[in-house]
């Protein structure tokens, strides 16, 4: 079974403070997401990565950067916290491109992260 | 503007009873539809994925439809049980980049003994 592994379930930090979200996943996918989940929101992409040290922007990428310096490591940082980055933030992996378009996302627990 | 709605927000059934869940979107150019199951407290989990061409499909109790004149979808779950209670997100794939997909707010659905 694919597992993607997030780091914390649970995270409470201070407004300014660098915040990093971990995830993992060991079935050797390509792409790897993060999302972010509110209530009444549904699911909106923050940051795509199709490759090692490749990204692509989402729909809210405004004070949040990614990392990906290894095939199954995405790292989420959130440069200076604030009060409206408490959110649960979900992982997600898939097999890439040369696969075909209609593989499935796996998805982590995710991570419910507050600042205070 | 691409938009996926979702209907019932929620709903409430009986242990054993069927019910249908809407979804009606206007994406394109269109890839592909997926439902996902979400427990509480847990990520989505892949239920079906249909493309263009294909009508239904079927994961056990879940049964998946897709029309594309319409641009709607829905998804049966037969002789429901305690353990369906679950959100449920209807997805769709914009075009060929896995990064685009436009998200429901999905149906919270509740079983009850």
């Amino acid at each position: 079974d694919v597992k993607v592994t997030q780091s914390s379930r649970y995270l409470v930090k201070r407004t300014g403070e660098k915040v990093f979200l971990e995830c993992v996943q060991d079935m050797d996918h390509e792409n790897m997401f993060w999302y972010r989940q509110d209530p009444g929101l549904g699911l909106r992409l923050i940051y795509f990565s199709y490759d090692v040290k490749m990204k692509e922007k989402g729909d809210i990428p405004e004070g949040y950067s990614v990392s990906r310096e290894k095939k199954e490591r995405f790292s989420l940082i959130l440069e200076s916290a604030s009060t409206n980055q408490t959110s649960m933030y979900l992982c997600a992996s898939s097999f890439g491109w040369s696969s075909g378009i209609n593989q499935p996302q796996h998805f982590g627990d995710g991570t419910r992260l507050s600042i205070l | 503007k691409n938009q996926v709605e979702q209907s019932p927000q929620s709903l409430i059934i009986l242990e054993g009873k069927n019910c249908t869940l809407q979804c009606n979107y206007t994406v394109s150019p269109f890839s592909n539809l997926r439902w996902y199951k979400q427990d509480t407290g847990r990520g989505p989990v892949s239920l079906t994925i249909m493309t263009f061409s294909e009508n239904t499909k079927s994961n056990g109790r879940y049964t998946a439809t897709l029309d594309a004149d319409t641009k709607q979808s829905s998804l049966h779950i037969t002789a429901s049980q305690l353990s369906d209670s679950a959100s449920y997100i209807c997805v769709v794939m914009v075009g060929p980049n896995a990064g685009k997909s436009t998200f429901g707010d999905g149906t919270t659905l509740t079983v009850k003994p």
